[in-house]
């Protein structure tokens, strides 16, 4: 398996900015995925890296630092609606092709407060 | 809807029956996923294709899983002998190079 880890819960306030860590350890990385999962829903997808640096979406940004095994979800202009569990994956390379599966960390239990 | 299509979103069986699910893909992506997952828990990897090959399948499943994609379209999983702890969230994703993304899930409760 591997190993990644993102705190358990996480608490903000609306309008504020909120960055959510995750470190992992893996062999063959192939690119990191952020997820958002409101409760009984499935994860939504909302930002890949595989190179190092900052990719910017709307309100929301992530990071990648690959030497150093760690990333973050950053959350501009807090609304309640972004009350919701955060999973980081990892994807690690398949042997015979660059596509292979996700590895989930427990995800990250963000609450918004008014 | 382009988008990862699952049926049904919800199913109760009595504990010992056979339950199947099916997922859509997303066209264009040649890989599938089947992922589990319950409360405060991540998804938990099940197994996954490339077109119409299983690749990988997680040792965690037990030989009461099976799962197909005949075509390298559509996938089906199915549990045989149902048992309680086999309630939870099965989740489906197809992804290519930059983007996976899951259907909404089938709810499955063993009775």
């Amino acid at each position: 398996g591997q190993n990644i880890d993102q705190p358990t819960e996480m608490t903000a306030t609306e309008g504020a900015i909120v960055q959510i860590n995750c470190t992992y350890q893996t062999s063959g990385f192939n690119g990191l995925f952020w997820y958002q999962q409101h409760a009984g829903e499935a994860p939504t997808f909302l930002s890949y890296n595989v190179l190092d640096g900052l990719e910017e979406k709307g309100r929301f940004s992530s990071f990648l630092s690959r030497s150093k095994g760690y990333s973050y979800l950053l959350l501009k202009e807090l609304q309640m609606k972004d009350s919701a569990s955060y999973l980081c994956a990892v994807r690690r390379a398949d042997r015979g092709s660059t596509l292979g599966r996700l590895y989930f960390g427990r995800g990250t239990q963000l609450t918004v407060w008014p | 809807d382009t988008g990862v299509s699952q049926n049904p979103r919800h199913k109760i069986t009595k504990r010992g029956q056979n339950v199947t699910f099916r997922c859509d893909p997303i066209s264009e992506h040649n890989r599938l996923y089947w992922y589990r997952q319950t409360l405060g828990q991540g998804p938990e990897f099940l197994t996954y294709f490339q077109n119409e090959a299983q690749l990988e399948k997680s040792r965690l499943l037990s030989d009461r899983f099976s799962a197909e994609r005949p075509k390298g379209s559509f996938s089906t999983l199915e549990i045989q002998r149902t048992e309680q702890g086999d309630s939870a969230m099965y989740l489906c994703a197809s992804s290519s190079d930059r983007e996976a993304f899951f259907g909404q899930g089938t709810r499955l409760t063993v009775v």
